[in-house]
This record gives structure tokens, C-alpha cells and sequence, in this order.
């Protein structure tokens, strides 16, 4: 069976420290994997995505994300927080027969 | 480039009342289409699915509806609305690449 953990509903960084939001799937063959953002009353941003090449992945605003298939990890990264990353992060994997399976979400909160 | 639409933004509605949400895209052709819903508090439900004109899959059976009328529209429908309806709505496409994009969504409440 396919699935996907957000291992922390709630994350607090102050400003300009390291953002780590973690990701644990699972999958019987080898998915694609994904990081969406969203702001409050908005829509869903893709933030990056992999796809069976480079492990590790680079998305927008200085986000990145490592594949550790012996983990089966997707740990989302960012080196410096920003006041403008509040929001809320969902972890994806998929497609299976088309559809995407969403982690539950991390709030993800920045204090100055 | 490729641009998703979707209206109303908000919507107050009353128990007992019809929906109708619309979603259209622009700049891609023959996309897949997605309805979610969010509820206060809890992850994305996919609602409904099409891959064609015409072609609906239902996820979760209950008083709401889709239709897809022409290629790049995706209509989300209610006859009848219950307060349990209350949540925001996302449409989604998907063309030849695995990951989906997602509209700005609409809130509706349903008093």
C-alpha cells in the first residue's frame, strides 16, 4: 500500500535559522515525490519535485529536498528561514492510478 | 503558459440550497482535471476526477456531483447543500508531467 507520514503536525524557527520538515512514504515501486506550499486561504504551490533522478532536489525559494530510498525518506530543507515561509507544507506521493496521496500537512511557523 | 481559474472565490450558502463551482484552465490541452476538498483542520479529500470530456471518477460518494462539459472546464455541483459541505475547494490539472497544479480555491460555508 502507498502512503505518506508528516512527522510533525507543527514546526516553530526563529528568522534566519535552518527549516527542516520531515517526510517518511511509502510505496511498492519507486514514486514520484513532491512538496507543496500553501498560504493561508490560497491555493496549493509546487514547491519541488522528484522524480527518479538526482536525489537530491532543488525547488523555489531556496527550498530542497533529499530522496533516501534506504529511509524512505523526503525530508523538505531550507537553509535560512524566512518570515514569508509561514505556511502550511504537504508532502505528496504518487501518482497512483492517477492520483496523488496528501500527507496531513506541517505548519510551519517563523518567528522574528 | 498555463493558468487555472476558479470562481467564486467565496460563497455563503444556506443548508438545503444548489451549488455550482466552476473551474477552467488555460494554455494546455486534454488536461486531467481535479476536484479536492479541505476541510477546516484536515488534510486534501479528492473528490472527483476526469481525464476526458465527459469522464467523471467519483472518490467519495455523497451529495455532490461533477461535470466536465468541455475540455478545460470542471464544474462541481450540489442539488441539495449540508452544513457538513463547508470547506475549501480546489481544482487541479495535470498534463503530461506526474505533478498537479493547483487553482487558488473557493471558500464556501454553508449556514
Amino acid at each position: 500500500a502507498q502512503s505518506v507520514t508528516q512527522l510533525d503536525s507543527h514546526v516553530s524557527v526563529s528568522e534566519g535559522t535552518p527549516v527542516l520538515l520531515r517526510c517518511n512514504y511509502s510505496s511498492s515501486y519507486s514514486p514520484s515525490l513532491f512538496w507543496y506550499v500553501q498560504h493561508p486561504n490560497k491555493g496549493l504551490q509546487l514547491l519541488l519535485k522528484y522524480t527518479s533522478a538526482a536525489t537530491l532536489v532543488k525547488g523555489i525559494n531556496g527550498f530542497e529536498a533529499e530522496f533516501k530510498k534506504s529511509e524512505t525518506s523526503f525530508h523538505l530543507t531550507k537553509p535560512s528561514a524566512h518570515m514569508s515561509d509561514a505556511a502550511e507544507y504537504f508532502c505528496v506521493v504518487g501518482p497512483f492510478t492517477d492520483k496523488l496521496i496528501f500527507g496531513t500537512g506541517t505548519r510551519l511557523q517563523v518567528f522574528p | 503558459s498555463q493558468t487555472i481559474h476558479q470562481w467564486p472565490a467565496t460563497l455563503v450558502q444556506p443548508v438545503g440550497s444548489p451549488l455550482s463551482l466552476e473551474c477552467t484552465v488555460e494554455g494546455t490541452s486534454n488536461p486531467n482535471l481535479y476536484w479536492y476538498r479541505q476541510a477546516a483542520g484536515r488534510g486534501l479529500q479528492l473528490l472527483f476526477y476526469s481525464v476526458g470530456i465527459g469522464q467523471i471518477s467519483s472518490e467519495v460518494p455523497q451529495n455532490l456531483s461533477a461535470s466536465r462539459p468541455q475540455d478545460r472546464q470542471f464544474i462541481l455541483s450540489s442539488k441539495k447543500l449540508l452544513l457538513s459541505d463547508s470547506g475549501f475547494y480546489l481544482c487541479a490539472w495535470r498534463s503530461l508531467g506526474t505533478e498537479q497544479f493547483f487553482g487558488p480555491g473557493t471558500r464556501l460555508t454553508v449556514l
